[in-house]
């Protein structure tokens, strides 16, 4: 059983930028989270997707999006890169929707804003 | 005032002594609660899940609720340089898709 897998795991961008962060679910996993993680804070959540639909949204701006493909896998786009941006961005799987369900992380993507 | 507090640290413990976390929050519908390990720039891992008051107990963690209190509190025994890292206390709602995370508790275990 592999677990989630992020990629790349370092990206440096500039000001105005676009980037695009992917993630592999866990095997079995239907549900994908995003989280935001700045330097010294906890996770902030950004969104979730379940079977392709975006079924729960944070405090983000629409510059903020996401895609879930039919294998569960899942995209973070993020337009108009600022500064605030720098971040670790953490997707964490699940097997279902359901609050009680457990959340597993992958490494992360850490993102730099110059 | 945030949803979930956590004090900081750091904390530094010698090799062996009993590591004492806690978290207090403000939403009474969290009804989930989990204490995650993270390494420098790695993710999240789980390390104990309860849904309940009282203790649970998996190895040398415990993990305690308190709802009414609205406090909860991890203990490590027999704490082992490998356990140094940062703790993250999160909670869920019932009717809430998202983790609230405390900001973690940055802890070393000295040899």
């Amino acid at each position: 059983e592999t677990g989630v897998t992020q990629s790349p795991t370092h990206l440096i961008k500039t000001r105005g930028q676009q980037v695009t962060l992917r993630c592999s679910s866990q095997s079995g996993h239907n549900t994908v989270s995003w989280y935001q993680q700045a330097l010294g804070q906890g996770p902030q959540f950004i969104f979730q997707y379940y079977r392709e639909e975006e079924n729960g949204r944070g405090n983000f701006p629409p510059r903020f999006s996401g895609l879930q493909f039919p294998n569960y896998s899942s995209e973070l786009n993020v337009n108009a890169l600022e500064l605030d941006d720098s971040a670790l961005y953490l997707c964490a799987s699940s097997a279902g929707s359901l609050p009680d369900e457990k959340l597993f992380f992958g490494s992360g993507t850490q993102l730099s804003v110059l | 005032q945030k949803e979930v507090e956590q004090d900081p640290g750091p904390l530094s413990v010698p090799e062996g002594a009993i590591v004492s976390l806690n978290c207090t929050y403000s939403n009474s519908a969290f009804q989930y609660f989990m204490w995650y390990r993270q390494y420098s720039r790695k993710g999240p891992e789980l390390l104990m899940y309860t849904y309940s008051s009282g203790n649970k107990e998996d190895g040398r963690f415990t993990a305690q609720v308190d709802k009414s209190s609205k406090y909860i509190s991890l203990f490590i025994r027999d704490s082992q340089p490998s356990d140094s890292a940062t703790y993250l206390c999160a909670m869920k709602s019932v009717d809430d898709y998202k983790l609230s995370f405390g900001a973690g508790t940055t802890v070393t275990v000295r040899a």
